[in-house]
C-alpha cells in the first residue's frame, strides 16, 4: 500500500539549531516526492520536490530510495520558518494524486 | 494572477443533507484536484478532473461526485452526509495533468456536519 509517515507531530528548536523533520514512505515503484508548508493563516504551498534537488528557504531534502525516507532538513532554524510541514508521494502517471503524510508542526522558539 | 479560490468559506449541514463546493481555478489551469482534510490529518485525495473528465478517484465513495467546467471551475458534490464528512475540502489546480505540473491549493471549504 502507498503511505507516507511522519512519526511527529510536534517538533519544538531554539532558533538556530538544527531542524530534520522525517518522512519515511511506502511504495512499490518509482515515487515522486514532495515537501508541502502551511504558515499560519496561509494555504498549502509547495515547499520542495525531489526531483528538482533545490535548497529552498535554506531547507534541503534527499530521497533514499534505501531507507525509504525523505527526510527535510535545514542546518539553522529561524523563527519564520515556524509551520505545518507534510510529506507527500505522488503515484506518478497523469493522474499526479498526491498521497499526504499526517503533518509535523515545527515551532521555532527565540 | 488570481490564485485559486473556494466557496463557501465555512458550511453547516445536518446529517443526510447534500452540500456542493465550489473551486475557480488558477487563471490559465485546466486541472483540478479535491481533497478532504478531517483535522489532525494530511490531505485524502478524492478526485482529479482533466478538461471537464475525471481522471483519477481515490478511495471515496459514490456519494462524492465532481463536474468541471468549461471555464475549468469546478465543483465538490457529496450525497447523503455522514458526521464523518466533517473536514476541510481542499481544491488545487495545476496547468496539466501529471507530476510535472504543480498543484496550487486554494484556502479550504470548512464544513460541519451535524
Amino acid at each position: 500500500a502507498q503511505r507516507v509517515t511522519q512519526p511527529e507531530k510536534l517538533l519544538s528548536v531554539f532558533k538556530g539549531a538544527p531542524v530534520e523533520l522525517k518522512c519515511n514512505y511506502s511504495y512499490s515503484g518509482s515515487p515522486e516526492l514532495f515537501w508541502y508548508v502551511q504558515y499560519s493563516r496561509q494555504r498549502l504551498q509547495l515547499l520542495l520536490r525531489h526531483i528538482s534537488r533545490e535548497s529552498i528557504k535554506g531547507f534541503t531534502a534527499d530521497l533514499n530510495k534505501g531507507e525509504t525516507s525523505f527526510h527535510l532538513k535545514k542546518p539553522f532554524a529561524q523563527e519564520e520558518d515556524s509551520a505545518m510541514y507534510y510529506c507527500a508521494l505522488s503515484n506518478g502517471g497523469a493522474t499526479n494524486k498526491l498521497i499526504f503524510g499526517t503533518g509535523t508542526l515545527l515551532a521555532v522558539q527565540p | 494572477e488570481t490564485g485559486v479560490t473556494q466557496s463557501p468559506t465555512h458550511l453547516i449541514k445536518t446529517r443526510g443533507q447534500q452540500v456542493t463546493l465550489r473551486c475557480s481555478s488558477q487563471s490559465g489551469h485546466n486541472t483540478v484536484s479535491w481533497y478532504q482534510q478531517a483535522l489532525g490529518q494530511g490531505p485524502q485525495f478524492i478526485f482529479q478532473y482533466y478538461r471537464e473528465e475525471e481522471n483519477g478517484r481515490g478511495n471515496f465513495p459514490p456519494r462524492f461526485s465532481g463536474l468541471q467546467f468549461p471555464n475549468y471551475s469546478s465543483e465538490l458534490n457529496v450525497n447523503a452526509l455522514e458526521l464523518d464528512d466533517s473536514a476541510l475540502y481542499l481544491c488545487a489546480s495545476s496547468s496539466g495533468q501529471g507530476t510535472p505540473y504543480e498543484q496550487y491549493f486554494g484556502p479550504g471549504t470548512r464544513l460541519t456536519v451535524t
